[in-house]
């Protein structure tokens, strides 16, 4: 079926550096993509969306890419904090009303 | 604190058992989702109510059923309990129908045993 999925599930970062977390989804008509961050035992939190008439969109220390041709997403950590050490999904909404197909994740974890 | 309030925080049964699950949405927001996170199937979206109608529905087994209610907030039913119903159940709210990067509750851990 379709899916969105990472292509790492894990990524470990020195403090101060970027971080590159990467999504491929499958279907095409996908027009709303978020990116969700959620620490141990709590639940996801919103870190950043994007339409798919964007290419870019920038937020603070954050910004996501998304490539329509190859439908492929990524976020950008800016200047990584220990505190951004978390598992990260990113989602689809395919125009299905509401419906959010989520990946498995990638564990990020920061390195003091 | 994310502003939806989950209950309970841990729930242990065994199975073939009934629980209820309860989500008080963030304030004024109308639109209650239901997903379910276990270590092999990620978050799956379960269903979605907006003022107290039912919208979408994703992967909800029929053991499974929801309502929400006119105060806004939402109950997830499980019933005949398995052992595979493990996992943590989030509710997520928004303001409208359409997502806007909606915001989770902490969830509810479910064990089955």
């Amino acid at each position: 079926g379709e899916s969105v999925g990472l292509h790492l599930p894990t990524l470990s970062v020195q403090e101060g550096d970027n971080s590159i977390i990467n999504c491929a989804y499958s279907n095409s008509a996908s027009d709303y993509f978020i990116w969700y961050k959620q620490e141990s035992g709590k639940g996801p939190q919103f870190i950043i969306d994007i339409r798919s008439n964007m290419d870019k969109r920038q937020g603070q220390r954050v910004t996501v890419l998304l490539n329509k041709t190859v439908k492929h997403l990524s976020l950008q950590i800016a200047a990584t904090q220990p505190g951004d050490s978390a598992v990260y999904f990113c989602a689809e909404n395919k125009g299905r009303g509401n419906q959010f197909y989520f990946g498995t994740g990638t564990s990020l974890t920061v390195i003091p | 604190d994310s502003g939806v309030t989950q209950t309970p925080k841990h729930l242990i049964t065994a199975t073939g058992q009934r629980v209820t699950l309860r989500c008080s949405p963030r304030s004024g927001d109308l639109s209650v989702y239901w997903y379910q996170q276990s270590l092999d199937q990620g978050l799956q979206f379960l269903i979605h109510y907006y003022n107290g109608e039912e919208r979408a529905k994703g992967n909800i087994l029929e053991r499974f059923s929801a309502q929400q209610f006119p105060d806004l907030h939402s109950e997830l039913n499980l019933s005949s309990l398995e052992l595979g119903d493990s996992a943590l159940y989030f509710c997520a709210s928004s303001v409208g129908g359409f997502v806007d990067g909606y915001t989770f509750g902490s969830g509810t851990r479910l064990t089955v045993v």
